[in-house]
């Protein structure tokens, strides 16, 4: 069964500091996708970035990265220069073979 | 700008209530979907709906019945509410379901269970 693991319940970071948060995943499929999404505090769960498995070259979407590492099985999201609009909670997903599967999550603080 | 509502920000029903969950998309998507979210445990999907009155299984269906009979509107339907089902329920929409296209949430709805 396919499973997602967000290993760091909580993280901070230095405001214009760079995070990382990680994600793995298990799956016997080939073809399948991954997300980043962002819920902030009170407000509606939106999409950050996604990644095609097939495709080698990693996401980007302006401040926010992905490091994809296929065999590892691994899609952990950078963001750069955080700024305190990107304290929220972050969920990974995978999607694939009529499934979605979130992982639990990882709240993320931005220091002043 | 896309929407996804739902009828209720929060909601207190009692133990055996019957309780409606509505939710209602402008996007034009074929597909719908009920998750409910409970710390520690992420997001974790009810039930699905790939077409108007198709339903499909999630990985938690038990306890929970939905309803489409328009292609804008799913209904999250608790037949019996039990304090178990005390959770954040998040309602989300997609052009394609499980594919590389985005969901879109609503605000959801926290219910209470007493």
């Amino acid at each position: 069964a396919q499973t997602v693991t967000q290993s760091q319940p909580e993280m901070s970071v230095q405001e214009a500091e760079t995070v990382t948060l990680s994600c793995t995943y298990d799956t016997s499929e080939s073809d399948y996708y991954l997300f980043w999404y962002k819920q902030p505090p009170s407000r509606q769960m939106i999409l950050v970035i996604r990644q095609e498995a097939y495709k080698q070259q990693n996401a980007t979407e302006n401040r926010f990265s992905v490091n994809f590492q296929k065999a590892a099985k691994s899609f952990s999201l950078k963001i750069s220069d955080s700024q305190l609009g990107d304290a929220a909670m972050y969920f990974c997903a995978y999607t694939g073979d009529d499934k979605i599967i979130f992982g639990k999550g990882t709240r993320l603080h931005i220091l002043p | 700008d896309v929407k996804v509502t739902q009828s209720s920000r929060y909601l207190v029903k009692r133990t055996g209530e019957k309780v409606f969950l509505e939710c209602v998309q402008d996007m034009d998507h074929e597909n719908m979907f009920w998750y409910r979210q409970d710390p520690g445990l992420g997001l974790r999907l009810i039930y699905f709906s790939y077409d108007v009155k198709m339903k499909e299984k999630g990985d938690i269906p038990e306890g929970y019945s939905v309803s489409r009979e328009k292609k804008e509107r799913f209904s999250l339907i608790l037949e019996s509410a039990s304090t178990n089902q005390t959770s954040m329920y998040l309602c989300a929409s997609s052009l394609a379901a499980f594919s590389y296209n985005e969901q879109f949430f609503g605000p959801g709805t926290r219910l209470t269970v007493l």
